[in-house]
C-alpha cells in the first residue's frame, strides 16, 4: 500500500496568493483529517471528514480556509488569500473504522512570504 | 479541548527510563500515543481504550486511568531511536475525531 500521499511537499508563495494542498487517502479508509503543525500551537486539528462528509470544521481558523473531499480517495485544503501566519506544516491523515489508528501523510511545508 | 502533556521536554542518557504524562479536563474515552521524529510525520504507537488498560510497544508501555482522566507513557531502558516528540491524543465520545496535546520532546543521548 502506498500510504497517504500529500502534494506538494514544499510550497513557497507570496502573501495574497491562493494555495491548494492535496491529499490522497489510503484505499478503503473512510475518515480524513487535516492537521496544521507549528512550534507555537503544536498539532491542531483543522477539519475532519467521514465518508466524504465534513463532520467537524471547528478548527478551521478563518473563512480563508476551505476543504473539500470530492470523492472517497482525495481531498484538498485551500487557503485564499494566504498570509504569512499560515506558514506551517500541513498534514493529512486517514483512518478506517472508528477508534482506529491514524496514518499520516508526509506533510506539506508551507511558507508564505 | 486539547489534552495537556508534561513534561514539555526530557533529556536522557541511553538506558535511562522516562515517563510522559497526559491529562484531560474533560472525559477521556480513549488515549492515543504517537511519536514524531524530526522532519517526519507522526507515527502511531498505541491506543488505550479502557480505564486501567496497559499496552506495550517494544520497551514502551502505557497506562490509562479513566477516572483520573490521565494516561502515562513509560519508556524503559531508552534507546537512541526513541528520540522524537511524543504526542498523546484524545478521541471524542464517538472515537473518531482525534485532538493532540502539545507534545513532549524526548532526546536520548549516548
Amino acid at each position: 500500500d502506498a500510504g497517504v500521499i500529500q502534494s506538494p511537499r514544499h510550497e513557497v508563495t507570496e502573501m495574497g496568493q491562493e494555495v491548494t494542498l492535496r491529499c490522497k487517502l489510503i484505499s478503503g479508509h473512510n475518515s480524513l483529517f487535516w492537521y496544521r503543525q507549528t512550534m507555537m500551537r503544536g498539532l491542531e486539528l483543522l477539519i475532519y471528514f467521514n465518508n466524504n462528509v465534513p463532520i467537524d470544521d471547528s478548527g478551521m481558523p478563518e473563512d480563508r480556509f476551505s476543504a473539500k473531499m470530492p470523492n472517497a480517495s482525495f481531498s484538498t485544503l485551500k487557503i485564499q488569500p494566504s498570509e504569512p501566519r499560515d506558514s506551517a506544516v500541513y498534514f493529512c491523515a486517514s483512518m478506517t473504522g472508528s477508534v482506529g489508528k491514524l496514518f499520516f501523510g508526509s506533510g506539506t511545508q508551507l511558507s508564505v512570504l | 479541548q486539547q489534552p495537556v502533556q508534561s513534561p514539555q521536554a526530557v533529556i536522557l542518557r541511553e538506558g535511562e527510563d522516562a515517563v510522559i504524562n497526559c491529562s484531560s479536563s474533560k472525559a477521556l474515552y480513549s488515549v492515543h500515543w504517537y511519536r514524531q521524529k524530526h522532519g517526519e510525520a507522526p507515527v502511531f504507537l498505541m491506543i488505550l481504550l479502557k480505564g486501567g488498560e496497559q499496552k506495550g510497544h517494544e520497551k514502551i508501555s502505557a497506562s490509562f486511568n479513566e477516572k483520573k482522566q490521565q494516561s502515562s507513557l513509560y519508556l524503559t531502558a531508552s534507546q537512541l531511536s526513541y528520540s522524537g516528540t511524543y504526542f498523546c491524543g484524545k478521541a471524542n465520545n464517538a472515537g473518531n475525531m482525534l485532538t493532540f496535546g502539545g507534545g513532549t520532546r524526548l532526546m536520548v543521548k549516548p
